[in-house]
């Protein structure tokens, strides 16, 4: 069974670090991209950004790029979003979700829980 | 980048209705098109991929058509669990982008 599972939810202070992970299993982790996905509270679905696990290439959202970074460790098959200094403005709901790309079609198939990220003084 | 236009943002509905929910690109994006359902506190869901196929394991009530720059996601009859918020999303050209979102309500 295809499953990706989030680290937990996460309370910060503006200006501090964090890394929040994804691992996948059920399936080879270096043969499928996976992307991030940002809900703010109350708000639709915000494409972060993607990386693909098998050589840690990176795609970024302009909206994103700079303030974050992907990074993926194939040997324990997890995925990361970290922020070096965070802002209040990033307290959101953070998805990772598996890509599904070629044969013209490209979507998210299965995506993980979601970390919650509160970034309050 | 391309924006992507949901109607309605809201639609209030009863179990057994037929039910349509639009989606409009800035550009076109061929049928790089896929529709997502979220249910409240959970993770976002595939119905449809690539305009109008079916993802495994969803009821043949959902369906999906368009290409180009317009689309449609329609629930031919509404069940209890279907009410929820419905997104588009372009991935012909990065970065990828999200409707708003429609929330279909019980009436």
């Amino acid at each position: 069974e295809v499953q990706l599972v989030q680290s937990g939810a996460e309370v910060k202070k503006p200006g501090e670090s964090l890394r929040i992970s994804c691992k996948g299993s059920g399936y080879s982790f270096t043969n499928y991209w996976i992307s991030w996905v940002r809900q703010m509270p109350g708000k639709g679905l915000e494409w972060m950004g993607r990386i693909d696990p098998s050589d840690s290439y990176t795609n970024y959202s302009p909206s994103f790029q700079g303030h974050v970074t992907f990074s993926a460790d194939k040997s324990i098959i997890t995925a990361y979003l970290q922020w070096t200094s965070l802002k209040a403005s990033d307290t959101a709901m953070y998805y990772c979700a598996r890509r599904i790309t070629g044969n013209k079609r490209d979507y998210f198939d299965y995506w993980g829980q979601g970390t919650l990220v509160t970034v309050s003084s | 980048d391309i924006q992507m236009t949901q109607s309605p943002p809201s639609l209030s509905a009863s179990v057994g209705d037929r039910v349509t929910i639009t989606c409009r690109a800035s550009q076109t994006i061929s049928r790089y098109l896929n529709w997502y359902q979220q249910t409240p506190g959970k993770a976002p869901k595939l119905l449809i991929y690539t305009a109008s196929s079916l993802q495994n394991g969803v009821p043949s009530r959902f369906s999906g058509s368009g290409s180009g720059t317009d689309f449609t996601l329609t629930i031919s009859s509404l069940q209890p669990e279907d009410f929820a918020t419905y997104y588009c999303q372009q991935s012909y050209s990065t970065p990828q982008t999200f409707g708003q979102g429609t929330k279909l309500e019980i009436k």
